[in-house]
């Protein structure tokens, strides 16, 4: 157990369709991660917040946005959803900004769109 | 972006040594050598990160080479959990808007 947590663990929805993905991170990290990995793809970098503020933006589209709370935990939002979003969505939390130290990865949320 | 160049794969027979190579040759002087490694159906784990010496820990040791072009990852006696991929990526403040991306790493097979 990492000790970061991911909710939902699976989610099925509808083309066109918004969800929430959420990411609890270690008791005291402050830096939050998230990724998505399709099948073709590999792990690919979306977004990285520490102490909820925005630190980088990788290939996240438009259509996706997240946020870190003042309690920081983490959202992934993912709306007009497409076929193509369908992949398992990972968040990662460590605690600084990650140079010299370890990140711990959640288990995931595989969404399916259908 | 500093980038890391890795075989695609490679296959070990159970309980030998492992040598995982990665090449980093743009590295620069404060980009940290972290190694992280994906079992199927389940996220990345931490496997060790080191700066400019070797380091040694319960799951592996990484050897830095003397001008940090190179490191190697090297698993003392493979079991057939290790089978994963294997992911070298360099973590600094110079790419520090894009540190902790993930290329296609080694996929590792460990034959019995």
């Amino acid at each position: 157990d990492s000790g970061v947590t991911q909710t939902p663990k699976h989610l099925i929805t509808a083309t066109g369709q918004r969800v929430t993905l959420r990411c609890s991170p270690r008791s005291g990290d402050l830096s939050v991660y998230w990724y998505q990995q399709s099948l073709d793809q590999g792990l690919q970098f979306l977004i990285h917040y520490y102490n909820g503020e925005e630190r980088a933006k990788g290939n996240i589209l438009e259509r996706f946005s997240a946020q870190q709370f003042p309690d920081l935990h983490s959202e992934l939002n993912l709306s007009s959803l497409e076929l193509g979003d369908s992949a398992l969505y990972f968040c990662a939390s460590s605690e600084r900004d990650g140079m010299n130290t370890e990140a711990f990865f959640g288990q995931g949320t595989r969404l399916t769109v259908v | 972006d500093a980038k890391t160049t890795q075989p695609n794969s490679m296959e070990s027979n159970e309980e030998e040594p492992v040598h995982l190579p990665c090449n980093h040759s743009t590295i620069s002087g404060t980009d940290y050598i972290h190694w992280y490694r994906q079992l199927p159906s389940q996220g990345p784990e931490y496997v060790i990160h080191g700066l400019t010496s070797n380091v040694n820990n319960r799951m592996a040791s990484l050897a830095i080479a003397e001008d940090r072009k190179s490191s190697t990852l090297i698993l003392h006696r493979a079991t057939l959990r290790d089978a994963a991929v294997y992911y070298c990526i360099l973590r600094g403040y110079n790419n520090y808007g894009q540190n902790f991306v993930f290329g296609p790493g080694t996929r590792l097979s460990v034959l019995p």
